[in-house]
């Protein structure tokens, strides 16, 4: 089955300690990216990736890190999370053909609190 | 940067009344997606329209990308209960990368049975 595996799901944490959020897709996918989703603002992009080593800054990068070592991962980092990064986030993969994107496939989503 | 506007953010409707949702963007888009995320859920993919004036249809829903490909619609003809949830349409970023998505903030829809 074709999907997008966030994990955790769900994380409550205190502010300062580093978590990872991890992403994986089975679709072959050369296109990742993270997106996270706050009341009234809808989705926001986050980081990208176009393949394997190529990353690139979304709308709201600060306080994230991300890598790209395998084209099916693509695990989103907060090295010193803080509070206004609780939030709900999205791990999501498409395919990319002759510079038009192809649908997102979306995980399931991570809600994470920082205390 | 680039902006994409959806109108209205909220729209309540009785079941069996039209819904129309609307999404302007402050560029030309090469193409438009639009996505549903039911309450508690996640998004998921409902159509791509690439083609200025492209008219697409899934059963009661009808999708427009118009002339100009700067705005684009999703009508629901007679809703039900199961079209309940939000509506948010995304376009690529056309100044810099192509390889931005942009979604607008989402129209919530909720029907009354």
């Amino acid at each position: 089955e074709a999907q997008v595996t966030q994990n955790p799901r769900y994380l409550i944490t205190v502010t300062g300690k580093k978590l990872t959020v991890t992403c994986s897709q089975n679709m072959n996918h050369e296109y990742m990216s993270w997106y996270r989703q706050d009341p009234g603002l809808g989705l926001r992009q986050i980081y990208y990736s176009m393949n394997v080593e190529v990353t690139d800054k979304g709308d709201v990068p600060e306080g994230y890190k991300v890598s790209r070592k395998e084209k099916r991962n693509f695990p989103l980092i907060l090295e010193s999370p803080s509070p206004n990064q609780t939030s709900l986030y999205f791990c999501a993969s498409s395919r990319w053909l002759a510079g038009v994107s192809g649908e997102l496939f979306f995980g399931e989503g991570s809600r994470l609190t920082v205390l | 940067g680039q902006q994409v506007m959806q109108i209205p953010q909220y729209q309540h409707v009785q079941e069996g009344e039209d819904f129309t949702t609307y999404c302007n963007s402050s560029t030309t888009l090469s193409n438009i997606q639009w996505y549903k995320q039911r309450p508690g859920g996640h998004p998921v993919f409902l159509i791509q329209l690439v083609k200025s004036g492209e008219v697409k249809k899934q059963k009661r829903l009808t999708f427009q990308f118009g002339e100009a490909k700067k705005n684009s619609s999703l009508h629901i003809t007679a809703t039900q209960t199961t079209d309940v949830g939000t509506y948010f349409c995304a376009g690529p970023d056309s100044g810099g990368s192509n390889y931005k998505l942009t979604f607008g903030k989402g129209t919530l829809l909720t029907v009354n049975p």
